[in-house]
């Protein structure tokens, strides 16, 4: 009964290929989000999604592109990946009309490791 | 400047002493705050939340906003070596749909 589940966990890969993290959420939440974590624990936010509806997209090269399919559901495409693409990448969900406001609800995370 | 700072640390304390964890911002529109947990290879878990200025407890946390000075801290009594962590302030605006800032998230060990 995994709240936030992500896959895979792992992925080692080369650099230019492609590759897909999934990210599902049993909590009935309408808003989820991807963040990227580096080295050195620093999370910054990528994308967001409200009810399918893209609301928050950061400066990130558009190589990396998210599909929310349903409210449940949020996926991160990364075409071309970099040396610099390897970190930990988090799918989180929330869900504003409940307090506390900005409770974020994480995934383990899927840690990229581009050789 | 970014929008919260936060010193990484490390911070390594033994068992049964006070830690003291901080976190400054530069927008007054912050109105909520946070602290996050973040075991190793685990998903951060809010931790404590705090709306505008004032102190909030619980058990053995304690977090404080000083809206004027922009500083927010937690504090944890008696720490316990499971209180080793990393600990990530977190902060929004008040709109609904609005983004968190984390800050870098501080790296605890507690030692028995």
């Amino acid at each position: 009964d995994t709240a936030v589940s992500q896959t895979p966990k792992y992925l080692v890969t080369q650099m230019g290929n492609d590759k897909s993290i999934k990210c599902e959420q049993n909590l009935g939440h309408d808003t989820m989000y991807w963040y990227k974590q580096d080295s050195k624990k620093f999370l910054k936010i990528m994308f967001s999604y409200n009810n399918k509806e893209l609301i928050i997209n950061e400066t990130v090269p558009n190589r990396f592109s998210p599909k929310s399919p349903d409210k449940a559901h949020l996926n991160l495409h990364i075409n071309s990946l970099e040396l610099g693409d390897s970190a930990v990448y988090f799918c989180a969900s929330s869900q504003d009309s409940r307090p506390p406001p900005g409770e974020l609800f994480f995934g383990e995370g899927s840690r990229l490791t581009v050789l | 400047q970014k929008e919260v700072e936060q010193d990484p640390g490390p911070l390594s304390v033994p068992e049964g002493a006070i830690v003291s964890l901080n976190c400054t911002y530069s927008n007054s529109a912050f109105q909520y705050f946070m602290w996050y947990r973040q075991y190793s290879r685990k998903g951060p878990e809010l931790l404590m939340y705090t709306y505008s200025s004032g102190n909030k407890e619980d058990g053995r946390f304690t977090a404080q906003v000083d809206k004027s000075s922009k500083y927010i801290s937690l504090f944890i009594r008696d720490s316990q070596p499971s209180d080793s962590a990393t600990y990530l302030c977190a902060m929004k605006r008040g709109s609904t749909l609005g983004r968190l800032y984390f800050g870098r998230g501080t790296q605890l060990t507690v030692w028995p």
